[in-house]
């Protein structure tokens, strides 16, 4: 069994809808959690970064983190085009070595 | 610009022939990592270094190997024990030395090179 599960996807919707995109994990050692977006052919590029549980926003991003249920989440508020992409979660126990997701492939339709 | 390099973008290499990738960084970052990506795994850990002159190995470090010579140098051979080296490699690099100050680990990364073997 992997340490961070991901579903991946594809998932499509439509422009101006709300991206809802998720991770488990298995290890409650976890404290560390971040999330990122890859698009095709390129080096993923950070987006939230996280510690333990509790929610963040930044611009139509939120991040989530359920330690308890040991559940993660990014929300996309009014998706575009643009948004397309894959996305990674990423997350720690100390420092340096992160365990990613497998990544979800997010297609926002005009 | 401040930013991490990799090349090249693509490489071909015949089975048996080591290849190096190149990683530079002008972050000044004092770590510096790699990664493997195949389709529907997700991105896995070959080798990291914290500090010049040092590294350890990562998840999947069989058939590869690294040289940690200068700060923002931090190149990648494959060689030909990698059983199966066809894949999308990623190179990063963050602040931290293993402090333990939040958000300091966070890693950056390069725009990748994929290495085809024919």
């Amino acid at each position: 069994q992997k340490e961070v599960e991901q579903d991946p996807g594809p998932l499509s919707v439509p422009e101006g809808a709300i991206v809802s995109l998720n991770c488990t994990y298995s290890n409650s050692a976890f404290q560390y959690f971040m999330w990122y977006r890859q698009y095709s052919r390129k080096g993923p590029e950070l987006l939230m970064y996280t510690y333990s549980s509790g929610n963040k926003e930044d611009g139509r991003f939120t991040a989530q983190v359920d330690k308890s249920s040991k559940y993660i989440s990014l929300f996309i508020r009014d998706s575009q085009p643009s948004d397309s992409a894959t996305y990674l979660c990423a997350m720690s126990k100390s420092w340096g070595k992160l365990q990613f997701g497998a990544g979800t492939q997010v297609v926002v339709t005009p | 610009d401040g930013g991490i390099t990799q090349s090249p973008k693509y490489l071909f290499r015949k089975e048996g022939q080591n290849v190096t990738l190149s990683c530079e960084q002008n972050l000044n970052h004092d770590a510096m990592y790699w990664y493997r990506q195949d389709p529907g795994q997700g991105l896995r850990l070959i080798y990291y270094s914290q500090i010049v002159n040092d590294f350890q190995k990562g998840d999947i470090a069989e058939g590869y190997s690294v040289s940690r010579e200068k700060k923002e140098s931090f190149p990648l051979t494959v060689t030909s024990a990698q059983k199966n080296p066809t894949a999308f490699y990623l190179c990063a690099s963050s602040i931290d030395k293993g402090q333990g100050v939040r958000g300091t680990d966070t890693q950056y990364f390069g725009p990748g090179t994929r290495l085809t073997v024919l």
